[in-house]
């Protein structure tokens, strides 16, 4: 089968960094996406990567490798307002997405 | 650009009820899906659409029809909801098939069967 593990919750100080973990089991494996969601809204693009190492997006990184099957996001800077759910995504040949159950994140001041 | 747009926001239905979720976006895109998003949980594919003509199952189709006879709109239809359909339903698009890992999502549509 597909699946994606990732923790239920972290928890991080403002300003702090924090890194949300990502293993994976797919099929035709081609990428692994991040995605934001925040309490009652819609999840938002983050990042992707198709291939092995880290991307850099402003405060935000992600990083893949690909012979171990996981992945992280890397959250610099922490902010209030980065509190929300994230969820890794494995794309399979474009055509399908599997998510994984999404980690909460909870930023204290 | 409005983006991606659902209708209705939210929706209470009978146990045996049918209806359709509303789905459209302005962008062009090629690929759209429909997602469910039960608590605690990651979303999980309905139904997906390379184009307009073109559709095919995902991970839980059952109870779900889907049709695309343009590429702006794809709409979900519910054949006879059971509680089980309770949910928030999101449709997304992306550019093309090769870039469905950038998916934009709608608001989504909170679905309650009773």
């Amino acid at each position: 089968g597909q699946s994606l593990e990732q923790p239920s919750e972290v928890t991080a100080v403002e300003g702090a960094i924090v890194q949300i973990n990502c293993t994976y089991q797919t099929s035709g494996f081609y990428g692994l996406s991040w995605y934001q969601q925040h309490d009652g809204g819609a999840p938002t693009f983050l990042s992707y990567n198709a291939l092995d190492g880290l991307e850099e997006t402003g405060r935000f990184s992600s990083f893949l490798s690909r012979s171990d099957s996981y992945g992280y996001l890397l959250l610099q800077e922490l902010q209030m307002k980065d509190s929300a759910s994230y969820f890794c995504a494995s794309n399979t040949g474009g055509f399908k997405t599997i998510f994984g159950a999404g980690t909460r994140l909870f930023v204290k001041a | 650009n409005a983006g991606v747009t659902q209708t209705p926001k939210f929706q209470v239905l009978k146990t045996g009820q049918s209806m359709t979720l509303q789905c459209a976006q302005d962008m062009n895109h090629e690929y759209m899906s429909w997602y469910r998003q039960d608590p605690g949980m990651g979303l999980r594919l309905i139904h997906y659409s390379v184009g307009a003509g073109i559709t095919d199952q995902g991970e839980v189709p059952n109870g779900y029809n889907v049709s695309r006879s343009t590429t702006e709109d794809f709409p979900l239809r519910l054949l006879s909801a059971a509680p089980s359909q309770t949910s928030v339903y999101f449709c997304a698009s992306s550019y093309s098939r090769d870039r469905a890992y950038e998916q934009y999502f709608g608001p989504g549509t909170r679905l309650t069967v009773t």
